[in-house]
C-alpha cells in the first residue's frame, strides 16, 4: 500500500516558538521521492521541498528544516523561530518511480496557526 | 503572472448541469494533472496529460468526467450531469521533465454544486 500519514490535524504555537510537521510514509518501492507543500489561506499550493530515497541528507533552508529517516518511514518539517506568515495547512506528498506516473499520494495535512 | 493559472476561480451550479474547467500551465511544462480537493483532505490525483496524451486516470474519474489537452497546451476538464458530490476544489497542475519532478499549483476552481 502507498499511503502518507499526517497524524498531527492542526497545530497552533505562538510567534517565535520551533515547530515540527510529522509526515509517515509507507510505499514498498525502493525509489521514490518525497515532497511538502504549503497550502496558504489564498489557497494556492506552493511547492516546498523535494527529496529522494536515495538521499537521506538533511536540509535546511533559511528556517526550515527536514528531516529524511528511512528506517522510521518518515520525513518531518521543522520551522524555527515561526511566523504569523507561517500560518497555512502543509501537505506531505509522496511519488513513486515505477508504477503511476502522475499520481501524487498526498497526506491529509496540518494546519498550522502562529498566533502573534 | 507565468505560473500556472485556472478558469473561473469559483463556479457555482445546479445539479444535473455540465460544467468545464480550464487551466493553462505553465508554458514550456510537457505535464499537466487534475487533482481534487475536498474540506480537510489533501488533494486526489484525478488525471494527467503529457503533452496532448492523456496517459492516466483514476478511479476516482466516474464516466461523467472528461478531460482533454488539445495542442499540448491549456486543458479542460468537463463535469457532465453535476451531482453534490461533485462540490470541491479543482486544482490543475503542471510539472518539466521527468515524472518525478515537482509539481506547480494553480489557485484552484472551486465548485458548488446546489
Amino acid at each position: 500500500a502507498q499511503k502518507v500519514t499526517q497524524a498531527q490535524t492542526e497545530i497552533s504555537v505562538v510567534e517565535k516558538e520551533d515547530v515540527t510537521l510529522d509526515c509517515v510514509y509507507e510505499t514498498r518501492d525502493t525509489t521514490y521521492y518525497l515532497f511538502w507543500y504549503k497550502q496558504p489561506p489564498s489557497g494556492e499550493l506552493v511547492f516546498l521541498i523535494r527529496r529522494n530515497s536515495f538521499d537521506e541528507q538533511n536540509e535546511i533552508s533559511g528556517r526550515y528544516s527536514w528531516n529524511f529517516q528511512k528506517s522510521t518511514s518518515s520525513f518531518n518539517f521543522t520551522i524555527t523561530a515561526s511566523q504569523v506568515v507561517d500560518s497555512a495547512v502543509y501537505f506531505c506528498a509522496l511519488k513513486n518511480y515505477g508504477g503511476s506516473q502522475g499520481n501524487l499520494i498526498f497526506g491529509k495535512g496540518t494546519k498550522l496557526s502562529v498566533k502573534p | 503572472d507565468t505560473g500556472v493559472s485556472q478558469d473561473p476561480r469559483h463556479k457555482i451550479t445546479k445539479r444535473g448541469q455540465n460544467v468545464t474547467f480550464r487551466c493553462d500551465p505553465i508554458s514550456e511544462h510537457n505535464r499537466l494533472y487534475w487533482y481534487r480537493q475536498t474540506l480537510g483532505q489533501g488533494p486526489e490525483f484525478l488525471t494527467y496529460f503529457q503533452n496532448e496524451a492523456q496517459l492516466e486516470k483514476s478511479r476516482l474519474l466516474s464516466d461523467r468526467f472528461s478531460a482533454e489537452r488539445p495542442k499540448g497546451s491549456f486543458s479542460t476538464l468537463e463535469i457532465q450531469r453535476t451531482e453534490q458530490g461533485d462540490s470541491a476544489m479543482y486544482l490543475c497542475a503542471s510539472s518539466l521533465g521527468p515524472s518525478y519532478n515537482e509539481q506547480f499549483f494553480g489557485p484552484g476552481t472551486r465548485l458548488t454544486v446546489l
